[in-house]
């Protein structure tokens, strides 16, 4: 079965900076791989998802993620971070042959300070 | 227009009780999923739906039982409330395989006194 594993429970970032938010995935091939963004009190927007393709994948709302095989990973990155970015983020994999669902990692808060 | 759109937004209800929790979506998607998100927002997939038929059921109790009238509306009922079922519930919908996302409605918070 598929795994995600989101290392980090929060990361604090001072606006204006940069930010890299990591996904580690276990899939035996190719996996479908995403990052969805959850506002207080709010459902789950679809940020970005990789299937096949460029390994650089853009998303909405100025994110970008880069899926590594070698690396079994799916980063997600913005170069400049806003107050309004401040939220949880999950990574999620579903595997890409037939019927599965999307399974979650624990997710990440992201704090921004001013 | 909302998408994917559930009902009710909050639930207070005492233990033992039975309560449903509605959701239907306007995307013309094929499949639904409920999903349960704990309180350290860990997030679990329950059941899932394609075109009304029930294809995955994952380990949830059979107090837990979901329906599909149509292939746009997944509901969820609960029979006999616990407290450990108090959780905030989603329900989403894809297009086949889910390959292209799913696409979540906004929860509804379940609280079991």
């Amino acid at each position: 079965a598929q795994s995600v594993t989101q290392p980090d429970i929060h990361i604090t970032v001072s606006e204006g900076a940069s930010l890299e938010l990591r996904c580690n995935y276990s899939y035996g091939a190719t996996p479908y791989l995403f990052w969805y963004v959850q506002s207080p009190g709010q459902g789950l927007q679809l940020l970005l998802k990789y299937f096949s393709g460029d390994t650089l994948v853009q998303g909405i709302k100025g994110f970008e993620a880069e899926f590594k095989r070698s690396q079994s990973s799916f980063n997600l990155r913005k170069p400049s971070v806003h107050w309004s970015d401040a939220a949880e983020y999950f990574c999620a994999v579903a595997t890409s042959r037939g019927y599965s669902t999307l399974t979650f990692g624990k997710g990440t808060m992201l704090l921004v300070s001013p | 227009d909302t998408a994917v759109s559930q009902t009710p937004k909050y639930l207070v209800t005492q233990m033992g009780n039975d309560k449903s929790i509605k959701c239907e979506q306007n995307l013309g998607h094929d499949t639904m999923y409920w999903y349960k998100q704990d309180s350290k927002k860990f997030l679990k997939i329950m059941f899932s739906y394609n075109n009304k038929e029930l294809i995955i059921n994952e380990t949830v109790p059979n107090r837990f039982s979901p329906k599909s009238p149509d292939k746009a509306h997944l509901n969820l009922h609960i029979n006999s409330l616990e407290l450990g079922d108090s959780a905030v519930y989603f329900c989403a919908s894809s297009q086949g395989d889910g390959s292209y996302g799913y696409t979540f409605g906004s929860g509804t918070r379940l609280t079991v006194v």
